[in-house]
C-alpha cells in the first residue's frame, strides 16, 4: 500500500519559536495533501487541504498565518506552526491522496509539545 | 488551551466477543467507503473498504456492511482481541472525502 511519512515524529519547542513538520508520500505522487489536528480522545479535525503548486485551502477557524502550508512538490508538503504557544500542543497528522478515488493515506503523526 | 473536536463515542467489549461499530454517512453521491483504525499515538491505518455496488465485504476477522438505503455503514470485528483496542473511523468519498467522528473501542481481557 501507499506509504506516507512524517518528520519529526515528536518535537518539543519553546513558546514563540516556529516548528516545521514535513509530510512525504514515499511511493506515489500526491496531488492533494491534507493536514489534521487531533486532541486526546477527540476526533480528527481537518485544518487545510493543499494541492501541489497552489495555495492551501484552510478550514474555517484555522489561522493561515499561524499554520503555514507549503506543497512544493507531488511528494512533499510542510506545515509550519509559527510563533508556537502551549495551546498549539497537539497531534498533527497529514494524509495524501493521489486522486484515485480520493482515498487518503495517512502519515504516522507528529506530536508537538510547546513549553 | 481549550480542547476542540468532537468527543468520541465509546464501545467496550469482552475479549472474544464480536464487535460492531456503526457509522452514518450523509452524501448520497459517495460511492466508496473506507474504515480506518487509529491506535494511540499513531496515524489512521486502512482496514477495509467497500464500493457502493456491494453490500458486504469480508476481510480477515473484519466485515463491512453497507446499507445505501439508510446510508449506514458498519464494521464487524469477529473474536475481538486486545490488539483491536483503538479508535475506528469511517470515511466516505465520491467527489469529496468526508471523515466520520470515530468510535473508541476498548477490549476487556
Amino acid at each position: 500500500g501507499a506509504v506516507v511519512s512524517q518528520h519529526p515524529s515528536r518535537v518539543i519547542c519553546k513558546s514563540g519559536t516556529s516548528v516545521k513538520i514535513e509530510c512525504r508520500s514515499l511511493d506515489f505522487q500526491a496531488t492533494t495533501m491534507f493536514w489534521y489536528r487531533q486532541f486526546p480522545k477527540k476526533s480528527l479535525m481537518l485544518m487545510a487541504t493543499s494541492n501541489e503548486g497552489s495555495k492551501a485551502t484552510y478550514e474555517q477557524g484555522v489561522e493561515k498565518d499561524k499554520f503555514l502550508i507549503n506543497h512544493a512538490s507531488l511528494t512533499l508538503s510542510t506545515l509550519t506552526v509559527t510563533s508556537a504557544h502551549p495551546e498549539d500542543s497537539s497531534f498533527y497528522i497529514c494524509s495524501a491522496s493521489s486522486g484515485s478515488h480520493n482515498e487518503q493515506f495517512f502519515g504516522p503523526g507528529t506530536r508537538l509539545t510547546v513549553l | 488551551g481549550e480542547s476542540v473536536g468532537l468527543h468520541l463515542p465509546t464501545l467496550s467489549v469482552q475479549e472474544g466477543d464480536n464487535s460492531i461499530i456503526n457509522c452514518a454517512y450523509s452524501n448520497s453521491a459517495s460511492d466508496y467507503f473506507i474504515w480506518y483504525k487509529q491506535e494511540s499515538g499513531k496515524g489512521p491505518q486502512f482496514i477495509i473498504d467497500i464500493r457502493s455496488n456491494m453490500d458486504k465485504r469480508q476481510g480477515q476477522r473484519v466485515t463491512v456492511l453497507l446499507n445505501k438505503t439508510v446510508k449506514h455503514l458498519s464494521l464487524q470485528i469477529a473474536a475481538t482481541q486486545p490488539g483491536d483496542s483503538a479508535v475506528y473511523f469511517c470515511a466516505e468519498t465520491g467527489n469529496q472525502f468526508y471523515f466520520g467522528t470515530g468510535t473508541s473501542l476498548t477490549v476487556i481481557p
